[in-house]
């Protein structure tokens, strides 16, 4: 059972471009997170998401950031029109079960290093 | 809404020695999580405090819950090297649908 999977691990991007990042949650896992972190700083949630639907966004900068977990593959975090601001580690964790179920546990991937040159 | 402070930020240590990290959240939790980072990879779960009076032991570490004064502490006992690492509380809060973490605890352990 391979663990939570993001693609890619380092990510290059030119200001203005768009960015795409992916997240493979583990095998029969239905939830999904996002997470930023940012050098020296703890993780920052983004966005919460079960199949198909964003159930709580309040972290997710206003403009330029969606995100997406559709029935079908991956959860792909987008970024349109980067900026230098945008570059960080972008984390994805996955769980079985929704926020505070007692056997809960979060399970993280490697991350992806967006730089934005 | 829901704030997490851990303290120290930063934390050099002989081998050998013992030290506390503490974790102080806002508002009512009554689970809190403990997570280690290695430069540049993804976090590892250590540890989910799940009720008031919790502890739990892996090797070195132990972590407690007290959420009657919001406070979660992990104790190292008799540190080695390959402790070294960044160690992160989170708590989710209640009702809450996302983990609210710290900013991390930086701990370098010296031979």
């Amino acid at each position: 059972n391979a663990g939570v999977m993001q693609n890619p691990r380092h990510l290059v991007r030119r200001r203005g471009q768009e960015a795409r990042l992916r997240c493979s949650p583990m095998k029969g896992h239905s939830h999904v997170y996002w997470y930023r972190q940012l050098p020296e700083e703890g993780l920052k949630f983004m966005v919460y998401l079960q199949k198909e639907n964003i159930i709580d966004e309040s972290g997710m900068p206003k403009e330029r950031f969606s995100a997406e977990f559709p029935k079908e593959g991956p959860s792909i975090l987008r970024i349109q029109q980067v900026v230098r601001g945008d570059s960080a580690a972008y984390f994805c964790a996955s769980s079985a079960t929704p926020p505070g179920f007692s056997n809960e546990k979060l399970f993280f991937g490697s991350g992806t290093q967006l730089s934005v040159l | 809404e829901l704030k997490v402070e851990q303290n120290p930020l930063f934390l050099s240590m002989q081998e050998g020695k013992n030290y506390t990290i503490y974790c102080n959240y806002s508002t009512t939790s009554d689970r809190l999580y403990w997570y280690r980072q290695d430069p540049g990879k993804s976090l590892e779960s250590l540890f989910v405090l799940l009720s008031n009076g919790a502890v739990k032991q892996e090797g070195r570490l132990m972590a407690s819950l007290d959420t009657k004064a919001r406070l979660s502490t992990l104790h190292i006992t008799a540190a080695v090297h390959d402790l070294s690492a960044t160690y992160f509380c989170a708590s989710l809060g209640l009702y809450g649908n996302k983990l609210v973490f710290g900013a991390g605890t930086i701990l370098r352990v010296k031979s």
